[in-house]
């Protein structure tokens, strides 16, 4: 089955820890996005990559960072500097190209909570 | 930078009746998409109408663009149970030669049998 991948599904932080979270995709697609949702919010871009060993920063990138080696996974580590990393957080992937043009498809989301 | 706002912000109906939202936004945009989340799960596009569409169906959907009121909105027809979730819209930003997509607050719709 083609689809894109997060773990884990639940994520608990101690306050000054490292996490990452992983995004894993299958459907050969070339952009790959990271999104935050806060209750009741919409999706806040964090980092995007349209291609490997290539990423931008996206609204909310500080305390954040990510890597993209190869082109099927897109990590995502929180670090200690992010000051209120409690969140659900969605990895997404699409085609490439012009953003407006395509639709983005979601993994199923990680919920990190910090104790 | 948000760009589309949901109206309303919840809805809550019947089994059966048709459910409206709609979304505004601020800058001219290429295209609009529109995307359902179910409690706890990643979001699922159900369709993109580009600025030159002026109305898209898909299934029980209709979604329609007024870009002189920069305004969509998307029309669920004889709505079930599991139509409950939450819609957004989501337009291109674009900002210092770059484009992505800027999603609302979303429209939290309560389908009741």
């Amino acid at each position: 089955d083609g689809g894109i991948t997060q773990s884990p599904k639940y994520l608990f932080r101690k306050e000054g820890q490292n996490v990452t979270l992983s995004c894993e995709q299958n459907l050969n697609h070339d952009a790959m996005y990271w999104y935050r949702q806060d209750p009741g919010q919409g999706l806040r871009l964090i980092y995007y990559s349209q291609i490997v060993n290539d990423f931008q920063k996206g609204d909310i990138a500080e305390g954040y960072s990510v890597s993209r080696e190869k082109k099927e996974s897109f990590p995502l580590t929180v670090t200690s500097a992010q000051k209120n990393p409690t969140a659900f957080y969605l990895c997404a992937s699409s085609i490439g190209g012009a953003v407006s043009y395509n639709e983005q498809f979601f993994g199923p989301g990680t919920r990190l909570t910090v104790l | 930078s948000q760009q589309g706002e949901e109206d309303p912000q919840a809805l809550s109906i019947q089994e059966g009746e048709n459910a409206t939202m709609n979304c505004s936004y601020k800058t001219s945009i290429n295209n609009l998409q529109w995307y359902r989340q179910n409690s706890g799960r990643g979001l699922v596009h159900l369709i993109l109408i580009r600025s030159n569409e002026r109305e898209k169906h898909s299934g029980r959907l209709r979604v329609t663009l007024d870009t002189s009121k920069k305004s969509s909105s998307l029309l669920i027809t004889a709505s079930r149970a599991a139509d409950t979730a939450s819609y957004f819209c989501a337009t291109d930003v674009r900002e210092g030669g770059s484009e992505k997509l800027v999603f609302g607050k979303g429209t939290k719709l309560t389908v009741n049998p």
